[in-house]
């Protein structure tokens, strides 16, 4: 099977953009679907972007994700950043078995 | 609206087993299969497996075969995920899930999810 990594923390100020890295260690990221979630301490996770690029009803458009054949990654990118942001971000994708990237803590300082 | 509501905290010795229920509501429960995620304490979120409510088929994720056994009662729309020979690091949230509608079996964007069950493994 493949791995799916994130970097382990990234952190920017608020109002700014932030764009997080999900890289699959074999076979085409686009050969199947990536999704993100978002989830706050203490809470289950919520999608953020689902099939690549797609946001669920009641996701800001602040929130977008894309892949890159050439880098073989996908990414989160959240412009605009608020406070509320702050949160751990994973990817998940598949081959026969769904993987999760290890999660990325956003910190909005 | 849909909801998965899970079954309380538990605790257990090593070697023994937990079962975890998923009751579902607000949708057609076999209409759509329903996964089970597991989170160890401050880790990710790692995949278990899942059942297809309508036919009992199952497929788990290779390291969890042999340990776990997926399950489902459609009389009362519950799934049932149960754990067995449990170890310390088995302890975490595990929590069920259920893709957005109309989306892939297979790797659904998981649209719903329940609140978790905290397992915890000690002796």
């Amino acid at each position: 099977n493949f791995m799916l990594t994130q970097p382990h923390s990234v952190s920017e100020s608020p109002g700014k953009t932030v764009t997080i890295s999900c890289t699959r260690s074999s076979g085409s990221i686009a050969s199947n679907y990536v999704q993100w979630y978002q989830q706050r301490p203490g809470s289950s996770p919520t999608t953020v972007i689902y099939e690549d690029n797609q946001r669920p009803s009641g996701v800001p458009d602040r929130f977008s994700g894309s892949i890159d054949s050439s880098s073989n990654s996908a990414s989160l990118t959240i412009s605009g950043l608020k406070t509320e942001d702050e949160a751990d971000y994973y990817c998940q994708s598949y081959d026969s078995s769904i993987i999760f990237g290890g999660g990325t803590k956003l910190t909005v300082l | 609206q849909v909801q998965l509501v899970q079954s309380g905290a538990e605790v257990k010795k090593p070697g023994a087993s937990v079962k975890v229920s998923c009751k579902a509501s607000g949708y057609t429960f076999t209409g759509y299969y329903m996964h089970w995620v597991r989170q160890a304490p401050g880790q990710g979120l790692e995949w278990m497996g899942w059942i297809n409510p309508n036919s009992g088929g199952t497929n788990y994720a290779q390291k969890f075969q042999g340990r776990v056994t997926m399950t489902r009662d459609t009389s009362i729309s519950t799934a049932y995920m149960e754990l067995s020979r449990l170890r310390s690091d088995d302890t975490a949230v595990y929590y069920c899930a259920r893709g957005l509608d109309g989306r892939d079996d297979y790797n659904p964007p998981f649209g719903y999810w329940g609140q978790g069950t905290l397992v915890t493994v000690s002796s």
